[in-house]
Formats: C-alpha cells, sequence, structure tokens
C-alpha cells in the first residue's frame, strides 16, 4: 500500500525557517517524481515544488522567490522542504504528492499533510 | 501569469447532473486533471488526460474538453460526492503545475 507520512509541521514566528518531511512506503520511492503542494486555511490547493526522481529537475512556484529549497534522500525514502524566512501567508496544511503513472503530471497519491503556523 | 477559472459553487439535488467547468488561456493540447477533496481530508484524483478515469473511481465521473475548457461531470450525483473539486494543468514550459481555484459542490 502506498503511503506518504508528511512531518515537522509546527508554529513558528515570521522571519524564521522550519523543515519539512514526507516519508514514503510501499513503492519505488526512487522512481517517482515527487511535489509539495499546500492549502492555506479555508483555501484552495497551490503547487509549491517538484524534484525528479534524481534530483536533477527542480522547479518551484514563482511566489516562493527562492524562499524554499526541496531535496530528497531515495536511500532512506524521503522527500524534503527547507523553508527559510517564512512570512504569515505561509500559513497553510502542507502535503506531499506523487507523480502518478499515466502522464506523469498527475498527482496520484497524497500524504494527510502537516501544519505549518507562522505567526507572531 | 497562466490561470485556470472555475465557478466557486455548484448546487444540484441527488440523482441530478453537476457540471464544473474549468477554464484557462493553455493550448487545447495540454492535459487536465480533477481531484475531488472532502473536508479534512487529502485530495484524491478523480480525472487524468482530461477524460480518463483511474481505477476505483465511480463510472458516474467522466471528464470533457471543448477548447480551452475543460468539463468534469458528475451524472447521478450522491449525496457522498459534496466536496471541493479542483481542476490542474500545466503551464505552457509544462514545468509549473497549475490548480484552479477550486469549486464547492453542494448536494441539495
Amino acid at each position: 500500500e502506498v503511503q506518504l507520512v508528511e512531518s515537522g509541521g509546527g508554529l513558528v514566528k515570521p522571519g524564521g525557517s522550519l523543515r519539512l518531511s514526507c516519508t514514503a512506503s510501499g513503492f519505488d520511492f526512487s522512481a517517482y517524481t515527487m511535489n509539495w503542494v499546500r492549502q492555506a486555511p479555508g483555501k484552495g490547493l497551490e503547487w509549491v515544488s517538484s524534484i525528479n526522481s534524481g534530483s536533477y529537475f527542480i522547479y518551484y512556484a514563482d511566489s516562493l522567490k527562492g524562499r524554499f529549497t526541496v531535496s530528497r534522500d531515495n536511500a532512506k525514502n524521503s522527500l524534503f522542504l527547507e523553508m527559510s524566512n517564512l512570512r504569515v501567508e505561509d500559513t497553510a496544511v502542507y502535503y506531499c504528492a506523487r507523480d502518478g503513472p499515466f502522464t506523469g503530471e498527475e498527482f496520484d497519491y497524497w500524504g494527510q499533510g502537516t501544519l505549518v503556523t507562522v505567526s507572531s | 501569469s497562466y490561470e485556470l477559472t472555475q465557478p466557486p459553487s455548484v448546487s444540484v439535488s441527488p440523482g441530478q447532473t453537476a457540471r464544473i467547468t474549468c477554464s484557462g488561456d493553455a493550448s487545447p493540447q495540454q492535459y487536465a486533471y480533477w481531484y475531488q477533496q472532502k473536508p479534512g481530508q487529502a485530495p484524491v484524483l478523480v480525472i487524468y488526460k482530461v477524460s480518463e478515469r483511474p481505477s476505483g473511481i465511480p463510472e458516474r465521473f467522466s471528464g470533457s474538453r471543448s477548447g480551452t475548457t475543460v468539463t468534469l461531470t458528475i451524472s447521478g450525483v450522491q449525496a457522498e460526492d459534496e466536496a471541493d473539486y479542483y481542476c490542474q494543468s500545466a503551464d505552457s514550459t509544462g514545468n509549473n503545475v497549475i490548480f484552479g481555484g477550486g469549486t464547492k459542490l453542494t448536494v441539495l
């Protein structure tokens, strides 16, 4: 069974940093592009970043302006998101999601998310 | 910047047909995807490649495209279909993922 479990969320002050993790199981993690998607309270989905299987191709939403860094450790079946200079508007549930097998653009499995709250 | 536009809400009675549109300036050749999200849960893929249905998704869910507008159709809506629905595509580079703003489907 495919499972994605996020961790690392919590309360952080504006300007602070946080590192999110996503631990995968039930599939060959090293073969899949992985993504981070966030959802602010009561708002819609917003794609954050994607990283391909070998970490060669990495993309970010323009709105992040270089504050976030995605990485992965295939040996540990883990995906990471380093967030710095956090703003109140970064408050959201952060999901990790796997690229699907159909076109590689869809997200076929999602974790349950981890909540990041940026507040003073 | 590239955007996908969805109606904020759609309401239907049980057994009727719900249609949720998603309009953008993408090339008609770009694929579109649909997700269902119920309160407190992660999104679930219900349509991929505009009109294909993943295994386990009921046949009442279907997708179509006309020009640069894609439509999610739910035939014979059931109470359990009440949820938020999001369309997704990619920008012209194919490297940036775009989500529509979401549509709240209410089953009256």
